[in-house]
C-alpha cells in the first residue's frame, strides 16, 4: 500500500519570502504521478503541480517548484516570492500510473504568508 | 466551462438517518471519485466511478455506496449515519480513466448530530 508523509502540519512565512514544504513517500511501483494540491480556505482543491515519476527533471510552474528525488522518495515543494494567496492547507499527493485514479494524500500542512 | 458542482454545500443530519450528495462533473469528464475529508484523517478515498461502472472502492463500510449515472453525474449515500460521518466530501472529476489531473468540486459539508 502507499502511504504519503507530510512533517509539517504548519507553517509560517513572510511575504516575498521562500517556503519549501515537504513530503515523503512510500510505494513499490515504478510507475506514478506525484501532487501538489492547494485549498484555500474557500474549500476548492486545486492541482498546484504534478511530476511523472518517469520524468527525472524537477517540473515548475511559475513561483512554484518541486524537489522530486526518486531514489529517496522524496517530493518537496518550493514556492518562490510567497504572496497572501499562497495562504492554504498544501496536500502532498500519490497516483499510481495504471489507469487507477486513486489518489492517496498526505495529511497536509497549512500554510500561513504573512504580510 | 462550468467546475465541479456539489450539492447540497451543508447538510446537517442526525444519527441513524441517511443522507445522499449530489455530484455534477465538468461536462464531457467521464470519471467521478469521491473523498472524505476530515480534521483526523486527512482525506479519504471513498470510491471511484467510470462509465456508470464502480471501478475502485477505498477501505469504507458498506453503509457508504455511490452510483454514475448516464450523463456521468454521481451520488454518494450514507445510510445509518453515524457522529463519526461528519465530514467534508469532496468530489473530483477526470476526463478518462488515469488522466491525472482531477478537478475538485467545492464540497459537501455534512454535520450529523
Amino acid at each position: 500500500a502507499q502511504t504519503v508523509t507530510q512533517s509539517q502540519p504548519e507553517m509560517s512565512v513572510q511575504e516575498a519570502e521562500t517556503v519549501t514544504l515537504s513530503c515523503t513517500y512510500d510505494t513499490s511501483e515504478n510507475n506514478y504521478y506525484l501532487f501538489w494540491y492547494k485549498q484555500p480556505p474557500s474549500r476548492q482543491m486545486i492541482l498546484v503541480i504534478r511530476q511523472e515519476a518517469y520524468k527525472q527533471q524537477n517540473a515548475t510552474e511559475n513561483r512554484f517548484s518541486v524537489n522530486f528525488q526518486k531514489a529517496a522518495k522524496s517530493f518537496s515543494l518550493k514556492i518562490s516570492d510567497s504572496q497572501l494567496g499562497d495562504t492554504a492547507m498544501y496536500f502532498c499527493a500519490f497516483m499510481k500510473h495504471d489507469g487507477d485514479d486513486k489518489i492517496i494524500f498526505g495529511k497536509g500542512t497549512r500554510l500561513h504568508i504573512l504580510p | 466551462k462550468a467546475g465541479v458542482t456539489q450539492t447540497p454545500r451543508y447538510l446537517i443530519k442526525t444519527r441513524g438517518q441517511q443522507v445522499t450528495l449530489s455530484c455534477s462533473p465538468i461536462s464531457g469528464h467521464r470519471s467521478v471519485s469521491w473523498y472524505q475529508q476530515t480534521p483526523g484523517q486527512g482525506l479519504q478515498f471513498l470510491f471511484e466511478y467510470f462509465s456508470e461502472t464502480q471501478r475502485n472502492k477505498g477501505n469504507f463500510p458498506g453503509r457508504f455506496s455511490g452510483r454514475q449515472f448516464s450523463n456521468s453525474r454521481s451520488e454518494m449515500n450514507v445510510s445509518t449515519l453515524e457522529l463519526g460521518d461528519s465530514a467534508l466530501y469532496l468530489c473530483a472529476s477526470t476526463f478518462d480513466q488515469g488522466a491525472y489531473e482531477q478537478y475538485f468540486g467545492p464540497g459537501t459539508r455534512l454535520t450529523v448530530t
